[in-house]
């Protein structure tokens, strides 16, 4: 199956515990980024990744690292979780340069609970 | 600064009935416009953008860059249609997409 692929599907954590999510995509693709859709199911860019590059940092606390491996992955690791990280993060991945079609490939989500 | 706004958070209609899910953009480049479409806990998918001009699943979406909108619309709706639609506008560089709030979409019976 070629796609977009997130591990953990869900994670339930105690507040102030550090916790990763994976991210793999086999489209070949060159870009790949982390969303965050909370509750109200607003969904806003967190991080973009191009061939192992942060290029896009929106505002995020220090405690969310991204971290890309190679073009392939791209995880995201958050420190000392707070109540308010509780929201669905989905992966995403773009061949870049690619224009006119600028579309995302999306992965499943990873359901965040912190309690 | 580019931004989009879809005003309806949630809209719910018969099954046979015609939907149109409103979205407008703000954005000073030249506008490439998206319609992503979320089914009941599944990952976001492309359902169609603008430079195609295509109809998928009988939705149709023309950007109109006078009213800067490009909404959704199909003239029946269908119960398998219930679902989170949200409008995405690519950036010039077409590296960043700005989503807006979503529109929840119900089709009764």
């Amino acid at each position: 199956d070629t796609a977009v692929s997130q591990t953990p599907k869900y994670l339930v954590t105690q507040m102030g515990n550090d916790k990763s999510i994976k991210c793999e995509q086999n489209l070949g693709h060159d870009t790949m980024y982390w969303y965050k859709q909370d509750s109200k199911k607003f969904l806003k860019i967190m991080f973009s990744y191009n061939n192992k590059e942060l290029i896009i940092n929106e505002t995020v606390p220090n405690r969310f690292s991204p971290k890309s491996p190679d073009k392939a992955h791209l995880n995201l690791h958050i420190n000392s979780l707070e109540l308010g990280d509780s929201a669905v993060y989905f992966c995403a991945s773009r061949l870049a340069g690619a224009p006119p079609y600028n579309e995302q490939f999306f992965g499943p989500g990873t359901r965040l609970t912190v309690l | 600064a580019q931004r989009v706004t879809q005003p309806e958070k949630l809209l719910s209609v018969f099954k046979g009935a015609p939907v149109e899910l409103k979205c407008n953009y703000s954005y000073s480049g030249s506008p490439e416009l998206f319609w992503y479409v979320q089914y009941s806990r599944q990952r976001l998918q492309l359902l169609l953008r603008h430079i195609s001009r295509e109809s998928i699943k009988g939705f149709t979406a023309d950007l109109n860059k006078g009213e800067t909108s490009f909404h959704l619309k199909k003239p029946f709706a269908q119960e398998e249609d219930s679902a989170m639609y949200y409008c995405a506008l690519a950036n010039n560089a077409g590296n960043m997409l700005t989503f807006g709030g979503g529109t929840r979409l119900m089709v009764k019976p």
